[in-house]
């Protein structure tokens, strides 16, 4: 089966622009889920979805983050303005529900504000 | 919410040698304990979970050991080889409310194996 696919692979803009990033869940995995990764951490959830519905978004940093998931398949996340400290790597995952379902990563988005 | 610790930061073993990797968490009602293997440039590949029923689980070199009693779980790789050479994460489910189900993850250890 196909992974979680997202684009871009890198990103590279000045602060105070706009960027979004696109993920493509595995066919069939309602789940999907945002994380950030800053270097040598972890990665830390931005918002979850269960279908087109986001049902945790408490550390989604609102005032300039936004995320869609439009029909509960493709989901988009864009940062207006991005900052410095926006430079990160975000990643998409998905799982096939909630019950403890192993999650599947896409290869990220690197993103370098400067 | 959940809070997940791991320990060491760094690990480097000798080819052969095994390596073990700790983590702690503070919320005794989490249930699902996966580890991920994160190699440089590449997403994190989930390589073995354990759930709160079972005390140990294997696979192959790998092995993963749960104490609920102690809240701490281990990552065990025997035998280790060059390409076992990541970072890896644990994690722990975060079981209540809006966040049940989402993963907190550790901050990673990087295993360096050497030839």
């Amino acid at each position: 089966e196909a992974g979680v696919v997202q684009s871009p692979r890198y990103k590279i803009i000045e602060k105070k622009q706009p960027v979004a990033f696109w993920c493509n869940p595995i066919s069939g995995h309602n789940t999907l889920y945002w994380y950030r990764q800053n270097l040598g951490q972890g990665p830390e959830l931005l918002i979850r979805y269960e279908n087109e519905e986001a049902v945790d978004d408490s550390q989604l940093p609102k005032d300039r983050f936004s995320a869609e998931r439009l029909k509960g398949v493709d989901s988009t996340l864009k940062i207006q303005p991005a900052e410095l400290g926006d430079s990160a790597v975000y990643l998409c995952a998905s799982s096939l529900d909630l019950s403890n379902s192993p999650l599947h990563f896409g290869n990220g988005t690197r993103l370098t504000v400067t | 919410g959940e809070n997940v610790e791991q320990h060491p930061s760094t690990l480097s073993v000798q080819e052969g040698d095994s390596a073990v990797i700790k983590c702690t968490y503070s919320d005794s009602a989490s249930n699902y304990f996966p580890w991920y293997k994160q190699e440089l440039g590449k997403r994190p590949q989930l390589i073995i979970d354990i759930r709160s029923n079972v005390g140990e689980k294997k696979d192959q070199r790998i092995a993963v050991t749960l104490n609920k009693t102690a809240k701490h779980f281990s990552l065990h790789i025997t035998e280790t080889q060059p390409e076992d050479s990541a970072v890896y994460f644990c994690a722990a489910n975060a079981p209540y409310g809006g966040s049940q189900g989402n993963l907190i993850f550790g901050k990673g250890t990087k295993l360096s194996v050497k030839p």
